[in-house]
């Protein structure tokens, strides 16, 4: 059974950092690109960032780049998102899903439960 | 950015009537080298995450009954539930994977 654990998410002040983490089981994690979505409290779905299978490609939506990191551990199974200069406006649910083509162009066949962000002072 | 409109925000069908579920994107999805169109349906219950229903705009994700089917091409999509149940309430999003960023629709939420 796929499975996606995210952890890290927390109360965090406008400027702060936080690091999300996020471990797979069930499947060949290598073999997967892997992304992060947000959603806002009562709000949609934004898609945040996403790696490739090797890290050698990573894609960012607009208004996180040059704040946020994406990156990946395959010998740990394991998804991050390194999050620095946070706003009011980054406070969600971030999910950790899988990429469900060989391709930064997917849709995603697996989510995580989500872990909650909230930046406020 | 490819933005991707649905409509209507919100609806409320009775037991057994069918749902309509409009996207439109800004451009077109349609990919001529292999003849799909990049769009995804997903079904999100509040509390839980999506889950994916359909993909290349008409494809069924397994699993799914088949009262949800996906139609259209190029820039205007839809997802129908043909017969609602009570297990279907829940909000709908279209997804276009045709270019970076993946974007979404705003979401429909469909009521008995």
């Amino acid at each position: 059974e796929v499975q996606l654990l995210e952890s890290g998410g927390g109360l965090v002040q406008p400027g702060g950092s936080l690091r999300l983490s996020c471990v797979a089981s069930g499947f060949t994690f290598s073999n997967y690109w892997m992304s992060w979505v947000r959603q806002a409290p009562g709000k949609g779905l934004e898609w945040v960032a996403n790696i490739r299978q090797d890290e050698t490609e990573k894609y960012y939506v607009d208004s996180v780049k040059g704040r946020f990191t994406i990156s990946r551990d395959n010998s740990m199974n394991s998804l991050y998102l390194q999050m620095d200069s946070l706003r009011v406006e980054d406070t969600a649910v971030y999910y950790c899903v899988r990429g469900a083509r060989d391709s930064r162009y997917a849709f995603f066949d697996y989510w995580g439960q989500g872990t909650p962000v909230t930046v406020s002072s | 950015d490819i933005v991707m409109t649905q409509s209507p925000d919100s609806l409320a069908v009775s037991l057994g009537e069918r749902a309509t579920i409009n996207c439109k994107s800004s451009q077109s999805l349609f990919y001529s080298s292999n003849n799909a169109n990049y769009l995804t349906w997903y079904q999100q219950k509040p509390g839980h995450p999506p889950k994916v229903l359909i993909y290349w705009a008409s494809t069924r994700e397994s699993g799914v009954p088949d009262r949800f089917s996906g139609s259209g091409s190029g820039t205007d999509f839809t997802l129908t539930i043909s017969s609602l149940q009570a297990e279907d309430v829940a909000v709908y999003y279209c997804q276009q994977y045709y270019s970076i960023p993946l974007t979404f629709g705003g979401g429909t939420r469909v009521e008995i």
